[in-house]
């Protein structure tokens, strides 16, 4: 089975940190991507990638950047932690071409305090 | 662009109860529909998916047929459990409104099945 590894289920963290939520899968996949998810607003992306080194951004990405130095691994960074970035963040990987949906991890349920 | 609409929930049925979760999209071009289910407290799993015109999609009792002339790519069961609770998102990829690897989705249907 494809895996996608979250490396945190629960993170809190102060307002103004730096935040770093870490993205692993097993697949060789082309793609991944970071969404956040809020009750009544569904599922936004953040930033996907599509090659290594490669990023674009989605449709809420302030506030926010990515690293994607190796193929596997798909890093969302929160320069400074604000209350608003509150939520559960979701990580997914694909091959290339969207025929074939996504493999999610199991997200990060991030707080800030 | 492309998008994706979903009756809003919550749903609440009783054990064994049939189950129809609507959803229609707006594409143009052949996109490919997908259903993903999310379990509380986890991420989202693929429940199944169409390609193309006329395709259904099927998986643990639930069904969904591609139909490219109402757009719609509504989600059914023939009697849905308890364990079914969950949310149920709707998804599109593929429009020409977006690229190709990317996913549209709806905002999701919260379905609750009572014992």
């Amino acid at each position: 089975d494809v895996k996608v590894t979250q490396s945190s289920r629960y993170l809190v963290k102060r307002t103004g940190e730096k935040v770093f939520l870490e993205c692993v899968q097993d697949m060789d996949h082309e793609n991944m991507f970071w969404y956040r998810q809020d009750p009544g607003l569904g599922l936004r992306l953040i930033y996907f990638s599509y090659d290594v080194k490669m990023k674009e951004k989605g449709d809420i990405p302030e506030g926010y950047s990515v690293s994607r130095e190796k193929k596997e691994r798909f890093s969302l960074i929160l320069e400074s932690a604000s209350t608003n970035q509150t939520s559960m963040y979701l990580c997914a990987s694909s091959l290339s071409g969207g025929f074939y949906g996504y493999t999610f991890g199991s997200g990060t349920r991030l707080t800030v305090v | 662009g492309d998008s994706v609409t979903q009756m809003e929930g919550p749903v609440t049925l009783s054990e064994e109860a049939f189950l129809t979760i609507n959803c229609t999209y707006t594409a143009t071009g052949y996109p490919s529909l997908f259903w993903y289910v999310q379990y509380p407290g986890e991420g989202l799993q693929l429940l199944l998916k169409a390609t193309k015109a006329d395709d259904k999609g099927s998986n643990k009792g639930f069904e969904a047929t591609y139909r490219k002339e109402t757009t719609s790519f509504h989600l059914e069961k023939g009697s849905v459990q308890v364990s079914d609770s969950a949310v149920y998102f709707c998804a599109l990829s593929g429009g020409s409104g977006g690229s190709n690897y990317k996913l549209t989705f709806g905002k999701g249907t919260l379905l609750t099945v009572n014992p």
